[in-house]
């Protein structure tokens, strides 16, 4: 079946850290790149950050550059979001996508999302 | 930063209504253009990319259009499943840009 599966999410305190996992299957995982994409409870959808289907090329939303950082196992089929210094303003639903690559570029796979809160 | 200025935010309609949201980038962005569905408690869900390509699987009754920097997601007929929020983005560039919203409400 092919899908993606995030886990890793909860509950933490300011200033600490949490790593999320999103595990593909069902098809070629080196083939994608691959997104993080996330939604503050009641607002609208934020870019996070890119991984290349190789894994070698990463960029970040300049919010969450220096605090955020993504990697990908191909052998694994894991994707990965690394989140240090979380802060309240982070609390969101975190959601891994699939990217299609050239001009018919889109994000047509998604996970169920995983729920990051913030709170002391 | 590539800007995405989605348009109404919310709208009533009801069933059989055709309905138009309308996005418009803050530059050039050829059709790098994908229309997204998201329902309460659910991933959002590709309609349309490339600005006009219909996502397989989805009904026909959604439709894309492009003039340079606007862009527009048309239902032809709104179907009660149809009532849901609707986000533009932009992949262009990055960052990726999402529009605010429209939240497409029954009346």
């Amino acid at each position: 079946q092919v899908q993606l599966v995030e886990s890793g999410g909860g509950v933490v305190q300011p200033g600490n850290s949490l790593r999320l996992s999103c595990a593909a299957s069902g098809f070629t995982f080196s083939y994608y790149a691959m997104h993080w994409v996330r939604q503050a409870p009641g607002k609208g959808l934020e870019w996070v950050a890119v991984a290349s289907d190789d894994g070698n090329n990463k960029q970040y939303a300049d919010s969450m550059k220096g605090r955020f950082t993504i990697s990908r196992d191909n052998s694994n089929n894991i994707f990965y979001l690394q989140m240090n210094s979380l802060r309240s303003e982070d609390t969101a639903v975190y959601y891994c996508a699939r990217e299609t690559s050239g001009v018919t570029k889109r994000f047509d796979l998604w996970g169920q999302g995983t729920l990051v809160s913030v709170s002391s | 930063d590539i800007q995405m200025t989605q348009s109404p935010s919310s709208l009533s309609a009801s069933v059989g209504d055709r309905v138009t949201i309308t996005c418009r980038a803050s530059q050039t962005i050829g059709t790098y253009l994908q229309w997204y569905q998201q329902k309460p408690g659910t991933a959002p869900k590709v309609l349309i990319y490339a600005a006009s390509s219909l996502q397989t699987g989805v009904p026909s009754r959604f439709s894309g259009s492009a003039s340079g920097t606007d862009f527009t997601l048309t239902i032809s007929s709104l179907q009660v499943d149809d009532f849901a929020t609707y986000y533009c983005k932009q992949s262009y560039s990055l960052p990726i840009t999402f529009g605010q919203g429209t939240r497409l409400e029954i009346k």
